[in-house]
This record gives structure tokens, sequence and C-alpha cells, in this order.
């Protein structure tokens, strides 16, 4: 079975930088994505990681311990659009299964 | 299509009442997930079909939820004598075989509330 802990709630300022734990559990593993969901509205895809390290994507990266079970998304130069659920989803090496965490709602004040 | 299109994108229904939800996933996609979101909660992992192999209903909460997909293309999600606990956002989402790093494109979702 797979488990998967990140926080509930975050908040953090606009321009600083948030960083969003994620850590699993899991009997075998074949990625790990971050999503961002508005509030009302579909997740949409941020990042994959299948191997250890940092993959940067402008403002956004996410990094991967595989011997950890650890992973986080790092926020940069943060934006009030930002304001938003982020969700750690780790897909199981047998069935290809994508499971999700229960997200993380991140909320950037002026 | 360029997208993954559920439908309808609301459905307010009867408790006792049976629904039928519907997702078109982007053509060439082989695998389909459905999801379930309770308001203010995380993703609750549903049922999955990939090509020709015999679905996932591991997360199927009870017999009054199935789901049927022809081929690679559409899907419904049916909920018999809905009861007022099955009200939440229902999700689909498409990938391509084994997903790599592309991820999973999600509809819109439906919202569906019994009352």
């Amino acid at each position: 079975g797979q488990n998967i802990d990140q926080p509930t709630e975050m908040t953090a300022t606009e321009g600083a930088i948030v960083q969003i734990n994620c850590t699993y559990q899991t009997s075998g593993f074949n990625g790990l994505f971050w999503y961002q969901q508005h509030a009302g509205e579909a997740p949409t895809f941020l990042s994959y990681n299948v191997l250890d390290g940092l993959e940067e994507k402008g403002r956004f990266s996410s990094f991967l311990s595989r011997s950890k079970g650890y992973s986080y998304l790092l926020l940069k130069e943060l934006q009030m659009k930002d304001s938003a659920s982020y969700l750690c989803a780790v897909r199981d090496w047998e069935t290809d299964k994508l499971i999700f965490g229960t997200g993380t709602r991140l909320q950037v004040f002026p | 299509g360029a997208g993954v299109s559920q439908s309808p994108s609301n459905k307010v229904t009867e408790k006792g009442k049976d629904v039928e939800l519907r997702c078109d996933p982007i053509s060439g996609h082989t695998a389909l997930y459905w999801y379930r979101q309770r308001l203010g909660q995380g993703l609750e992992f549903l049922i999955y079909f990939q090509g020709n192999s015999a679905p996932d209903k591991s997360g199927l909460p009870s017999d009054r939820f199935s789901a049927e997909r022809t081929g690679e293309s559409v899907s419904t999600l049916t909920i018999q004598r809905t009861q007022q606990e099955d009200s939440a956002v229902y999700l689909c989402a498409s990938s391509l075989a084994g997903g790599a790093g592309y991820g999973y494109t999600f509809g819109s979702g439906t919202r569906l509330t019994v009352v």
C-alpha cells in the first residue's frame, strides 16, 4: 500500500520562498508528481521526479530523495496567484496507479 | 480532443436516484482514471482503466458505484441509489500508457450534489 503525508496548510508573503514537503511510503515507486489546484478547478500538472535530485522549472522546483521517501516543492518569488492547493502524488510501480496526498493549501498574503 | 472533457459539469439529484457521469479522454490516451474529491479534501482514487486490461476497481467505495469504458474512448461512472455522502466533485484524468513524465491531464470535473 501507499501512504502520503503533506502539511494541510501553509501561509507565505508575496515575493518570498516557500517549501512544501511530502513524505511517502510505498511498496513500489515509479515516480512522484506535483499538481496545483486552484479552488473550484481541476488539478494541473507541475512537475515529475523519478530520479533523485532537483528539477527546476522557472519559479518552481521539485526535489526527490527515494531513499528517504521525501520530496519537496519549492516556490520562489511568490505571487498572489500562487494561492492554491498543492497535491503530491506517487505512482505505484506495479499498478501504475497514481495515489494522491490530501494536498497543502497555500495562502499568499501581500 | 484537445483536453479531457467531462459532462455534466454540475448535477443536482435527489437521494435515491441514479446518476451517470461521462468522461471523454484525450485521443490516444490509453489510461483513464476516476477520482472523487470532497469539499476541502484530497483526491480519492476510484477506478483505473488501462488499455484492454481488466480495470482496477479497488477504490470504488461500494457496489452502488460502477464504471465502464469502451475501448480507449469514453468512460461512464454510474452511481446507483445516490446518498448525500456521494456529494463531491468527480474528476476524470487520462494519460499515455505509463504516464511517463507527462503527468495526467484532468478534466474540469462533475460537481454532484445529492439533496
